[in-house]
């Protein structure tokens, strides 16, 4: 079976620190993704990566960066956390083929207080 | 753009009852990927079914059924005879094909409740 496993389920962080999400895939799956959900806004594609060391912006990269440096690792990071990126964090992963299947871990809810 | 409109936030609906979930999409594509992902209390997503964008036949799998109408792009989804098990978020998504990216467009989603 596919595993997409997210560092941490629960996050509570301060206003202004700097907070790393982390995601690893056991299938050699070329892409991977961070989505964020919102009630009533669905998932929105934050950042996307199709190999190592490449990165796409998707719709709302504002706040956030990536980091894929090593295949089955695909790292969120707020640098400068704030009250509106309070939300459940979604990471993804596929094999690339156009497909669109994606393979999605657990969630992270990060609360910026 | 692209673009995908849930209209349905929540329903309920008791067991055994027959729900039909609304999916309505935008794309100038000729050539894309319909969805359906579950999303439990659990939290993690689960894939149900692809559809590309030249093959409108009907799928059916046990309970679950899915109607693709181009002429409406549409890709609506009924369970029938409902069960507590099926009480979850539904998302309907769609990405182009044109690309190995898979970037997927979701909904806004509908979240089921079946009442026992």
């Amino acid at each position: 079976d596919v595993k997409v496993t997210q560092s941490s389920r629960y996050l509570v962080k301060r206003t202004g620190e700097k907070v790393f999400l982390e995601c690893v895939q056991d299938m050699d799956h070329e892409n991977m993704f961070w989505y964020r959900q919102d009630p009533g806004l669905g998932l929105r594609l934050i950042y996307f990566s199709y190999d190592v060391k490449m990165k796409e912006k998707g719709d709302i990269p504002e706040g956030y960066s990536v980091s894929r440096e090593k295949k089955e690792r695909f790292s969120l990071i707020l640098e400068s956390a704030s009250t509106n990126q309070t939300s459940m964090y979604l990471c993804a992963s596929s094999f690339g083929r156009g497909t669109g299947e994606l393979f999605f871990g657990e969630g992270s809810r990060l609360t910026v207080l | 753009a692209q673009k995908v409109t849930q209209a349905q936030t929540e329903i309920s609906v008791v067991e055994k009852e027959d729900v039909t979930l609304d999916c309505v999409y935008e794309t100038r594509d000729t050539t894309y990927y319909l969805f359906w992902y579950k999303q439990p209390p659990s939290g993690e997503l689960v894939f149900l079914i692809r559809r590309n964008s030249f093959d409108e036949q009907n799928e059916i799998s046990g309970r679950y059924s899915w109607n693709f109408q181009k002429s409406t792009s549409s890709f609506n989804f009924t369970i029938t005879a409902s069960q507590v098990v099926d009480s979850a978020v539904y998302f309907c998504a769609l990405s182009e094909a044109k690309t190995s990216y898979d970037k997927v467009i979701f909904g806004p989603g509908t979240s089921l409740s079946v009442i026992p």
